[in-house]
């Protein structure tokens, strides 16, 4: 299965700390994306990565991703209580198929205030 | 814009009824895709759509779900009859210019079949 997963499932952080989410899939990707989404709301997108693409900002989100050890990394930094949300990595194989874009279980995040 | 529009937010209905979800994608975006997400399955792709027509719908769990696009604007996921089992939150995404790029979801309907 092409499917990443989320490490760890369930994160808890005080504000300001930075958060550390990883994601581990199987197969070689076209391109690796985060997800955010709040309690009882649909998915944001947050950044996307090629697979020829080692780090990526987006304002307090660093990504970084790892071909050779299959993984990638969501750095929030300087958290806020407004960050807590599930986020999901979700991977995309390199068919191009718009079916191959699976997402994982997720890491839960709360930042305590 | 205003996104991916999605209705009823909340369904609640009894088995055997017939639940119809509707969804508005976002102007534009040639791809649709509905999804379903429960905590024990996570969140699984049904059927997507490029240009108004049905691509894969390898991911409808039974023939008692279906999926129509009339026009680029609309888009209907319906279960008849429904069963308890179907319980579960279904969003449409919308994306534009490619099948693995970014996804816009909407705000999702969550169903209770009682």
């Amino acid at each position: 299965s092409q499917q990443g997963e989320e490490d760890p499932q369930a994160l808890s952080i005080q504000e300001g700390e930075n958060a550390t989410m990883n994601c581990s899939y199987k197969t070689s990707i076209n391109n690796l994306q985060w997800y955010r989404q709040n309690s009882g709301r649909g998915l944001v997108h947050l950044i996307l990565i090629r697979s020829n693409e080692r780090e990526k900002h987006s304002g307090r989100l660093r990504v970084t991703l790892d071909t050779s050890k299959k993984s990638s990394s969501l750095l929030i930094t300087a958290s806020r209580a407004a960050d807590t949300a599930s986020y999901f990595c979700a991977t995309a194989g390199l068919s191009g198929s718009a079916r191959q874009l699976t997402f994982g279980s997720g890491t839960q995040l709360t930042v305590l205030p | 814009d205003a996104g991916v529009i999605q209705s009823p937010r909340h369904e609640v209905t009894e088995m055997g009824q017939e639940v119809t979800l509707r969804c508005k994608p976002i102007s534009g975006h040639d791809y649709l895709f509905w999804y379903r997400q429960t905590m024990m399955r996570g969140l699984e792709l049904l059927i997507y759509f490029n240009n108004n027509v049905p691509i894969d719908d390898s991911g409808m769990p039974e023939d008692r779900f279906s999926a129509k696009m009339p026009n680029a604007s609309f888009s209907t996921l319906k279960i008849q009859p429904s069963e308890p089992r179907d319980s579960a939150v279904y969003f449409c995404a919308s994306s534009l210019g490619g099948g693995v790029g970014q996804r816009f979801f909407g705000s999702g309907t969550q169903l209770s079949v009682l």
